[in-house]
């Protein structure tokens, strides 16, 4: 594709339930991210994936987060037993290899009720 | 905590005044560059200056880099109404293959 395209756009979800955000970054892009925005926030850094090597996770904030990229393409961000607090913006970007520019996708609007 | 943090946080100025925020981080690092987000969605690329360079320009866009006070500004000269957004600031630490950590960012209005 053109850009970077996440979804589903908004997810209004109970408290409790398993969401899945997923991510598809440019095509031939080796690096992939995945922030967090909570409402006139910065973003929090949650999970970097490079290429073979293993993914960055320092970011994802609890157990109940995880992320995984398959075939070095599309990615997936799982958030189990949501909480009100998991309420925010989810951010992909996708790089190419080396010292350049991300490219953002337009988001998950993540509601927790 | 956060690698690099904005200042101001907020600026509101008039139309055709410059606008200039700055970043400061904490690590070496490889490269830093400035983001634009518009409506709290996708982020948009603006520039990026390398650790080996001191100042770049790009249109109405200037951005200086400091290493040895670890920080940056950016100034944006003439500003417009469309350019209210909220601007970031983002570094590529090499020890961390390159990972890029955002700041929290500085809301720009700029009153017609």
């Amino acid at each position: 594709g053109a850009g970077v395209s996440q979804s589903p756009s908004n997810k209004v979800t109970e408290k409790g339930k398993d969401v899945e955000l997923r991510c598809d970054p440019i095509s031939g892009h080796t690096a992939l991210y995945w922030y967090r925005q909570s409402l006139g926030q910065g973003l929090e850094f949650l999970i970097y994936f490079q290429g073979n090597s293993a993914p960055d996770k320092s970011g994802l904030p609890s157990d109940r987060f995880s992320a995984e990229r398959t075939g070095g393409s599309v990615s997936t961000l799982t958030i189990q037993r949501t909480q009100q607090e998991d309420s925010a913006v989810y951010l992909c970007a996708s790089r190419q290899t080396g010292v350049t520019e991300a490219f953002f996708g337009q988001g998950t609007r993540l509601t927790v009720v | 905590s956060q690698q690099g943090e904005e200042d101001p946080q907020a600026l509101s100025i008039q139309e055709g005044e410059n606008a200039t925020m700055n970043c400061s981080y904490k690590t070496s690092i490889n490269n830093l560059q400035w983001y634009r987000q518009n409506s709290g969605r996708g982020l948009v690329h603006l520039i990026l200056i390398r650790s080996n360079e001191r100042e770049k320009h790009s249109g109405r866009l200037r951005v200086t880099l400091d290493t040895s006070k670890k920080s940056s500004s950016l100034l944006i000269t003439a500003s417009r109404a469309a350019d209210t957004a909220s601007y970031f600031c983002a570094t590529a630490v090499k020890a961390a293959g390159n990972k890029l950590t955002f700041g929290g960012g500085t809301r720009v209005l700029v009153k017609p």
